[in-house]
């Protein structure tokens, strides 16, 4: 079964607008990652936070992890159009090399 | 630098029909990956290589069987193909842990499969 499951499902912003969206995740992980899909392509890496962080930036992406509430959060600020897509955490766990990706939360920034 | 290549995008096959699916990635990780993406479902992982000569069973390796060709190259097999494996498929590969524990995952940009 997945291990994580992003909310909303999908949030429509204006540009320039914030988003934020959310991950929560059922076991416990070494590592959570954040990737981005846009429509007909593959999956691109975004951004990690490893266990024992709690906020991570980069560039206009920022993400927390609360492993004791087993949640994460991406917020995209000054959002663009280029920003429509699809988010997508994943996590690892153990010492494998898997990662367990949510159902995603798509995001469209209207002009 | 292509880095992860998936052949064919598109294919549409009948029921019972058998293909393969390839990918091939150009820079040198050890690791790789098939996943399935179905709406609402994100990405499942169907069978992984961790290196070259090994593979191992995902979440949904029912129905599909995989070969290591080599280090850069990483077949997926649908040997009697059913409707419910219409999906969209994706391939990613993955450096071993060095400079980063965790190193990312870098995906071909899939092929769509839909079987009649």
């Amino acid at each position: 079964s997945q291990q994580g499951e992003e909310d909303p499902q999908a949030l429509s912003i204006q540009e320039g607008e914030n988003a934020t969206m959310n991950c929560s995740y059922k076991t416990s992980i070494n590592n959570l990652q954040w990737y981005r899909q846009n429509s007909g392509r593959g999956l691109v890496h975004l951004i990690l936070i490893r266990s024992n962080e709690r906020e991570k930036h980069s560039g206009r992406l920022r993400v927390t992890l609360d492993t004791s509430k087993k949640s994460s959060s991406l917020l995209i600020t000054a959002s663009r159009a280029a920003d429509t897509a699809s988010y997508f955490c994943a996590t690892g766990q153990g010492g494998d090399y898997k990662l367990s990706f949510g159902a995603g939360t798509t995001v469209t920034v209207r002009a | 630098n292509a880095g992860v290549t998936q052949t064919p995008k598109f294919q549409v096959l009948k029921t019972g029909q058998s293909m393969t699916l390839q990918c091939a990635q150009d820079m040198n990780h050890n690791s790789m990956y098939w996943y399935r993406q179905d709406p609402g479902m994100g990405l499942r992982l169907i069978y992984y290589s961790a290196s070259e000569g090994t593979t191992d069973k995902g979440e949904v390796p029912n129905g599909y069987n995989v070969s290591r060709l080599n280090k850069r190259e990483f077949s997926l097999r649908l040997e009697s193909a059913a409707p419910s494996q219409t999906s969209v498929y994706f391939c990613a590969s993955r450096s071993s842990p060095g400079t980063s524990i965790y190193p990312p995952q870098h995906f071909g940009d899939g092929t769509r499969l839909s079987i009649l």
